[in-house]
This record gives structure tokens, C-alpha cells and sequence, in this order.
């Protein structure tokens, strides 16, 4: 079966750096997707990594090895707002998106 | 207006009720598509529409029923929901399906079936 898999909850200190892992094993790859979602708001594009290496944009990068079935979204600087869930979802031969469950992370001041 | 919009944002029904969801994307783009989203589990596409042609449907209660008159609406058609079937109903659209293109949400409509 297809799966993919990230933490549930993380918590992270205003300023700090967190790095949320996303592992999967899926029919095939085309990508994978990164996604915000505030609380009760629609989910936002972040990132799309097909090639292996790491994205740089502004204070979040994308990492994807596709030899190892994993991807990470770095937060850098972390501010208030940054608290919400972080959504993995990838690309499957089929153009299909196979979605995780979502990492929730909590800032504190 | 931009992106892509949802109405209602909240309903109540029960569960014999017949109700709508309504969906429209101002992106031009040619695919939509409906997902539920429930507390702490992946969100489960439920119906996908290309250039108006339905293309999946996930193996989807009858109870569902989707409608896309032209590439820029989409309809969620509802009758004798069951409790389970309370959650985020969210709508989405890309340029096309089955390429890499990322999808654009709309906020959802918060279900709840009593």
C-alpha cells in the first residue's frame, strides 16, 4: 500500500529553527508537495521537490532524498504565525497525491 | 475576487436533509476537485473533475454527488448524509490533473450531520 508518514505534533520555541520529516512509500514518484494549513483555514502551497537536494525559500526550505523515501520542511526563525499544520503529500505514478496526516506545531513563546 | 471560494462556510443538516456545497475557482484553471478532511487523518479525495469530465471518483457513498457545469464551479450535491460523514469538505483546483501542478484550496465548509 501507498503511506506516508509524519510526526504528529511538534513544539518549537518563537526564534528557533524545527526541521518536520516526512517519510514515504509510494506506487511510483512525480514529486512531493509541502502545504500550511492555519486552523479552520484552507491549506496553502509551500513547496514542490522533485529532484533531490534542498529548496531554499525566505525562511522555509524543502529537503528530498528519493533513494531514502524522505523529505523535510525547515523552518528557520520561527514567528507566532507559523504555528498550524504541515501537510506531506507526494506525487504518485498516477499523477495521484497521497496526502499524510499532517504535523501540528505549536510555537511558544 | 481571487482564488478559490467555498459557500457555504458552515451547515447543519440532518440527516434527511438535502443540501448543496458550491465551489468556484477564479484561476482558470481546468481541474477541481472535492476532499474530505477529518481530525487527524489524511485528506481523502473523494472526486476529481478535468476540463469538466469527471476522472475519479474514490470510491464515494452515493449519498455524494458531484456536478461541474464548466471548469470554473463545482457542486457537491448532499442527501441522507449519515453522522460519519461530519467534516471539512474542501474543494481545490490546478491547472491540470495528472501533472505536477499544485493545487489551490478553498477554505472548506465545515459538516456537521446530526
Amino acid at each position: 500500500g501507498q503511506n506516508i508518514d509524519q510526526p504528529t505534533e511538534m513544539t518549537a520555541t518563537e526564534g528557533a529553527i524545527v526541521q518536520i520529516n516526512c517519510t514515504y512509500q509510494t506506487s511510483g514518484f512525480n514529486g512531493l508537495f509541502w502545504y500550511q494549513q492555519h486552523a479552520g483555514e484552507a491549506p496553502t502551497f509551500l513547496s514542490y521537490n522533485v529532484l533531490d537536494g534542498l529548496e531554499e525559500k525566505g525562511r522555509f526550505s524543502s529537503f528530498l532524498s528519493r533513494s531514502k523515501g524522505y523529505s523535510y520542511l525547515l523552518l528557520k526563525e520561527l514567528q507566532m504565525k507559523d504555528s498550524a499544520s504541515y501537510l506531506c503529500a507526494v506525487l504518485d505514478s498516477n499523477y495521484q497525491l497521497i496526502w499524510g496526516a499532517g504535523t501540528k506545531l505549536i510555537i511558544k513563546p | 475576487e481571487t482564488g478559490v471560494t467555498q459557500t457555504p462556510r458552515h451547515l447543519v443538516m440532518g440527516m434527511t436533509n438535502k443540501k448543496s456545497l458550491k465551489c468556484e475557482q477564479h484561476l482558470g484553471h481546468n481541474a477541481m476537485y472535492w476532499y474530505k478532511q477529518s481530525a487527524k487523518k489524511p485528506l481523502e479525495l473523494m472526486f476529481v473533475y478535468n476540463f469538466k469530465e469527471q476522472t475519479e471518483n474514490n470510491s464515494v457513498p452515493s449519498r455524494f454527488s458531484p456536478e461541474c457545469p464548466n471548469s470554473s464551479h463545482l457542486f457537491l450535491h448532499l442527501h441522507t448524509l449519515q453522522p460519519e460523514d461530519s467534516a471539512l469538505y474542501l474543494c481545490a483546483s490546478s491547472q491540470d490533473s495528472g501533472t505536477p501542478f499544485p493545487q489551490y484550496f478553498g477554505p472548506g465548509t465545515r459538516l456537521l450531520v446530526l
